[in-house]
């Protein structure tokens, strides 16, 4: 069965850099979640789209934003990247329209930032 | 205090075992709960969702106490393979984003 893809799978970057991280959801799912899991920590929510809407807002800094497109496919762009915001980072997809309340959320292998 | 609570462990069994987890929840308006599997620097696994009073599925089992506001998740029949992080997660009809527990480290030995 299709998972949910996301890209680069690895990124290095510099400081004060800009990066861009893209999520593809499992077909026909309409919902998409970011999360962000340093060292040693449980994955926190940043933020989550239903139907290219926002639908939800966690701990995401002002300098993170994201946006889910037409075909469903979310991007998250962050800039000014700072050493803390080394992690990584995952993008979990589910379908509110079929099951209703709740939706199951299904992860992707996540793209994991190192900030130097 | 984190609004989901889990006992980081490791537990350390031997192959064959029986193990149980519990994690704790503090926000009452949670509604849906799951357990994740986590192995080392990869993505989260969906094991089991627990809506109503409890889920099995083989060797699993999970059970859900509203009142008391807990989840427990029990492992028969340890696996080398079980070895891994289980992450308990909690989420409301308002916001169906995923509050995780720091998750619970199991060893299986041969």
């Amino acid at each position: 069965a299709a998972g949910v893809i996301q890209s680069p799978r690895h990124l290095i970057k510099e400081k004060r850099e800009t990066a861009t991280l893209k999520c593809y959801p499992i077909p026909r799912h309409d919902t998409v979640y970011w999360y962000q899991q340093g060292p040693g920590q449980d994955p926190q929510f940043l933020i989550s789209f239903y139907e290219k809407m926002q639908s939800d807002k966690g701990s995401i800094p002002d300098r993170f934003s994201a946006q889910q497109f037409s075909d469903y496919h979310s991007e998250l762009n962050m800039s000014s990247l700072e050493l803390g915001d080394s992690a990584l980072y995952f993008c979990a997809s589910s379908s509110l329209r079929l099951a209703g309340v709740g939706g199951t959320q299904y992860f992707g292998p996540g793209t994991r930032l190192l900030v130097l | 205090r984190k609004e989901v609570e889990q006992d980081p462990g490791p537990f350390n069994v031997p192959e064959g075992a029986t193990v149980a987890f519990n994690c704790t929840y503090s926000n009452s308006a949670s509604q849906s709960f799951f357990w994740y599997r986590q192995d080392c620097r990869k993505e989260p696994k969906l094991l089991m969702s627990v809506y109503s009073s409890g889920n099995e599925d083989g060797r699993f089992t999970a059970q859900l106490n509203r009142a008391s506001q807990y989840i427990s998740l029990l492992i028969r029949d340890s696996k080398l393979s079980d070895s891994a992080t289980y992450l308990c997660a909690a989420s409301m009809d308002s916001s169906y984003k995923l509050i995780f527990g720091s998750g619970t480290r199991l060893l299986v030995r041969p």
